[in-house]
């Protein structure tokens, strides 16, 4: 079986500070790792993905994130975060064999950025 | 133009009534999914469908049906709604691919927002 935890239910930083929001997930096989992002009153947009190869994966709005198998993470980072950035983020998996399955989400967790 | 629109965006309704979530793409994707959205518990799935002849059932597909009229449009319906599936639907495709290609990204409507009095 696939799942996905996001431990913090929120995150709050400083303007300028790095962040990170946590992402740990289970499955059977190889991962497939998204993150998504949620504002207000939206639809989730995509971020950034791993699939295979380099274990650090830039994506969108200066947004990465880390690979680490041996203890299935996959963190989301920013070196410095903005205000803008204060949203709702999503983390979700599949497994790379379970082609006849969909993605997995976590619980979510909120970014709260002040200035 | 959105890829994936849906309709209606918000909706609020009574107990007992029929209610019908539709939701139709321009992305050209094969595969199609509902999730649920509630406060502290992310997304959850519904249903989804790879082509016009395959539905599956989600985590959650109790008091849910789906019809894929046709590749680009894939409804959700409540035949007797209750107060506790007020919520935010979210439809979604995919592209179906081989390999690397086959990832299962999702790209996402802007949302339903369903009121169940």
């Amino acid at each position: 079986a696939q799942s996905v935890a996001q431990p913090e239910d929120q995150v709050n930083v400083a303007e300028g500070n790095p962040l990170t929001v946590k992402c740990t997930y289970s499955v059977s096989g190889n991962p497939y790792l998204f993150w998504y992002v949620q504002y207000p009153n939206r639809g989730l947009q995509f971020l950034l993905k791993y699939i295979t190869g380099d274990n650090l994966v830039k994506g969108s709005y200066g947004f990465e994130a880390e690979f680490n198998k041996s203890q299935t993470s996959f963190h989301l980072k920013k070196p410095s975060a903005l205000v803008s950035d204060s949203a709702l983020y999503f983390c979700a998996v599949r497994d790379a064999a379970e082609a006849g399955t969909a993605l997995i989400f976590g619980k979510g967790t909120t970014l709260s950025v002040s200035s | 133009d959105a890829d994936v629109t849906q309709t209606p965006r918000n909706r609020i309704t009574k107990t007992g009534k029929r209610i019908m979530l539709e939701c139709s793409q321009t992305k050209g994707h094969d595969r199609m999914y509902w999730y649920r959205q509630d406060p502290g518990l992310g997304l959850r799935l519904i249903y989804y469908s790879f082509d016009v002849k395959d539905i599956n059932k989600g985590e959650i597909s109790d008091g849910y049906s789906v019809s894929r009229q046709a590749q680009a449009k894939f409804s959700l319906s409540l035949e007797s709604a209750i107060p506790n599936q007020t919520a935010l639907y979210f439809c979604a495709t995919s592209v179906r691919g081989t390999g690397s290609v086959n990832t299962g990204e999702l790209f996402f409507g802007e949302g339903s927002r369903l009121t169940v009095l």
